[in-house]
């Protein structure tokens, strides 16, 4: 069974960094492209940042470019995104999500519960 | 960056009623579009991908149709676990959803 567990979410203060963690299990991780998707309350899903399956070409959103950092550590079938220079805008629930196809893009057809990041004074 | 506009933004509709949500995409995407079902507090669940491709273990009430810059989710004979909001995603591109439909109960 695909299991993907975010961690790390936690209230920061505008300015401040956060990394969060997504430990995946059930299938052979290396073999997948993965992603992090965020949703603010009461709003839509915004795309993030996707990661190849060797870590080697990130992708991210232009609203994250340059201050967050997607990575991946294939031997502990561990995801990652380091968040720096945080502001009230990043306030989100985090989801991680597994790309279907494997060694290609494509959409996410497993998604963990999310993990809350408030930015906030 | 391609933009996805889904139509209507909210849709009330009884149980049994057939539905259609439009998404169009700023330029062409071909067929990589996907759709997503989520309910409140929960993680998306993926519907349909490559615009018309049932996902495992979706009802076949779902459906999706399009290419190019237009695309539809039609669902047939919606039933009380449908009432939820949809989302459209290119990934034709780098990845982008669009705004979101939320279904209510009429």
């Amino acid at each position: 069974e695909v299991q993907l567990v975010e961690s790390g979410g936690n209230l920061v203060k505008p300015g401040g960094s956060l990394r969060l963690s997504c430990e995946a299990s059930g299938f052979t991780f290396d073999t997948y492209a993965m992603s992090w998707v965020r949703q603010a309350p009461g709003k839509g899903l915004e795309w993030v940042s996707t990661i190849s399956l060797s870590g080697g070409t990130p992708y991210y959103a232009d609203s994250v470019k340059g201050r967050f950092t997607i990575s991946r550590d294939n031997s502990i079938n561990k995801l990652f995104l380091q968040m720096n220079s945080l502001s009230v805008e990043d306030t989100a629930v985090y989801f991680c999500a597994k790309i279907a196809v494997a060694g290609s893009r494509g959409p996410a057809d497993y998604w963990g519960q999310g993990t809350l990041v408030l930015v906030s004074s | 960056d391609i933009q996805m506009t889904q139509s209507p933004s909210t849709l009330t509709a009884s149980v049994g009623d057939r539905v259609t949500i439009t998404c169009r995409a700023s330029e062409s995407i071909g067929s990589r579009l996907a759709w997503y079902q989520q309910k409140p507090g929960k993680a998306p669940n993926l519907l349909i991908y490559k615009a018309s491709t049932l996902q495992s273990g979706v009802p076949s009430r779902f459906s999706g149709s399009g290419s190019g810059t237009e695309f539809t989710l039609t669902i047939n004979s919606l039933q009380p676990d449908d009432f939820a909001t949809y989302y459209c995603q290119q990934y034709s591109s780098l990845y982008n959803f669009g705004q979101g439909t939320k279904l209510e109960i009429k």
